[in-house]
Formats: structure tokens, C-alpha cells, sequence
């Protein structure tokens, strides 16, 4: 049914403080990924999850970031200590194998404002 | 690992006439190459695909092409219209017997001036 689904839509947060950002990824998807895209910009790869394998964290740009996928569905990607530049939108997807390829969902995005 | 790369960052056509955006990738394995379309305030989502086991691939006023060989592909839009306005993602994934990494390119946004 649903597609992917992000929480909060919106997040205003003060410099200093952390924040959690969920992804409901579509049921049976067993590939999710976070992007980060700062205004007008492209998709800054974070972090991917694939099944039971070790998540590539080759994108994370700090030890503030982390995330984390639960029992292979639900994932909350965490900013410890937010700074002004972390203010983005924050983009979850998943996929599924589509014939010899592979097909991305997007959620609709949670926008980050650290003030 | 693998890399997308994706040219031009901005583009700007009149109406009514052709836009290409081009990409290169650098992992022979690729087999499925797709375009996502996202506009203003919106996610991104699938507008055509390619697979590796055919050259080109229309569907009504867009077109992907595909040269194995120079590991190139590209999207063509012809007659522009206002709502192509956008920004265009290439992507790059391989087959497998699960959902395998899809690697972005860098994006196109796109203008069509009236």
C-alpha cells in the first residue's frame, strides 16, 4: 500500500541539541538508503542498509551522524550536536529489484532547520 | 567504487526545444541505468529506465540512450515543455539476486524558458 514514509516532515531544532529522523520504508523492501540535499543542491549520499549486511556508512560526514535499521524495516537516522550546516532536507528510499535492475522510492523528505 | 558522473549542472532551453543530459559511470558490472525526475519541493521519482541489454529506449517526448562500450548514457527530452522543469538525477545499479546499491549522479537542474 503506503509508500515510504518520513517523520517528521519538518524539524526545527537549536544548535547543540540532537534529533532523530524515521523512515518507514516500503513493506518487503530489503534496501534503504539516506540522502541529504541542502537547498537547490544534489543527493548527498549517507548511509546504505542491504538486508542483514554490515550498513555502508561510507557517506556519513561526521562521527555526529548515525543510523540505524531495526529487525530490517524501520530506520532513524541520528545528528548528535546539530550545527547550522546540518540544516538540510534529509530524503529516505527504498528499493526493491525491478527485472535486471534495482528501483528507488523516495519518502517525501524531512526538512531540518538548526537555528 | 563505483561513480555517476553527470553533465550539465544547470541547463536552460526555449520551449519547444531539445534538452540532453549525459552521464558516464565507471563500473562495467552496471546493467540498469535509471532517470529520476524530481520538481520543486517534491522527491524524486522514476521517469524512464534503461537496461544494459538495449541501446535506446523512448517514451513519447523522452528518450535514454546507451553506449556500453564508452559506458555513457544520456537523456533526451525533445519539444520542451514548462512542466519539464526540474532537476534530473542519473543513476547506476547491477543485477544480482537482491536490490543491488543504485549510485546517483550529481544532478541536472533543468529551466525551460517560455
Amino acid at each position: 500500500g503506503a509508500g515510504v514514509s518520513q517523520s517528521p516532515s519538518n524539524k526545527v531544532t537549536e544548535k547543540g541539541k540532537d534529533v532523530e529522523l524515521r523512515c518507514d520504508p516500503i513493506s518487503g523492501h530489503t534496501a534503504l538508503y539516506w540522502y541529504r540535499q541542502s537547498l537547490g543542491q544534489g543527493l548527498e549520499f549517507l548511509i546504505y542498509f542491504q538486508g542483514n549486511s554490515a550498513p555502508d556508512k561510507s557517506g556519513l560526514p561526521s562521527d555526529r551522524f548515525s543510523a540505524e535499521r531495526t529487525g530490517g524495516s524501520v530506520s532513524t537516522l541520528t545528528i548528535q550536536r546539530t550545527q547550522q550546516e546540518d540544516s538540510a532536507v534529509y530524503l529516505c528510499a527504498s528499493s526493491v529489484k525491478r527485472g535486471a535492475g534495482t528501483e528507488a522510492f523516495f519518502g517525501q523528505g524531512t526538512r531540518l532547520t538548526v537555528v | 567504487g563505483e561513480n555517476v558522473e553527470q553533465h550539465p549542472s544547470t541547463l536552460s532551453v526555449q520551449e519547444g526545444d531539445s534538452a540532453v543530459i549525459k552521464c558516464t559511470y565507471s563500473d562495467s558490472a552496471s546493467n540498469y541505468f535509471p532517470w529520476y525526475k524530481q520538481e520543486l519541493g517534491k522527491r524524486p521519482q522514476l521517469i524512464i529506465d534503461i537496461r544494459s541489454n538495449v541501446g535506446e529506449k523512448k517514451d513519447q517526448r523522452i528518450a535514454v540512450t546507451l553506449n556500453k562500450t564508452a559506458k555513457h548514457f544520456s537523456l533526451h527530452i525533445t519539444e520542451t515543455q514548462p512542466e519539464d522543469s526540474a532537476v534530473y538525477f542519473c543513476a547506476a545499479s547491477k543485477g544480482g539476486s537482491s536490490a543491488s546499491k543504485i549510485i546517483f549522479g550529481s544532478g541536472t537542474r533543468l529551466s525551460i524558458r517560455p
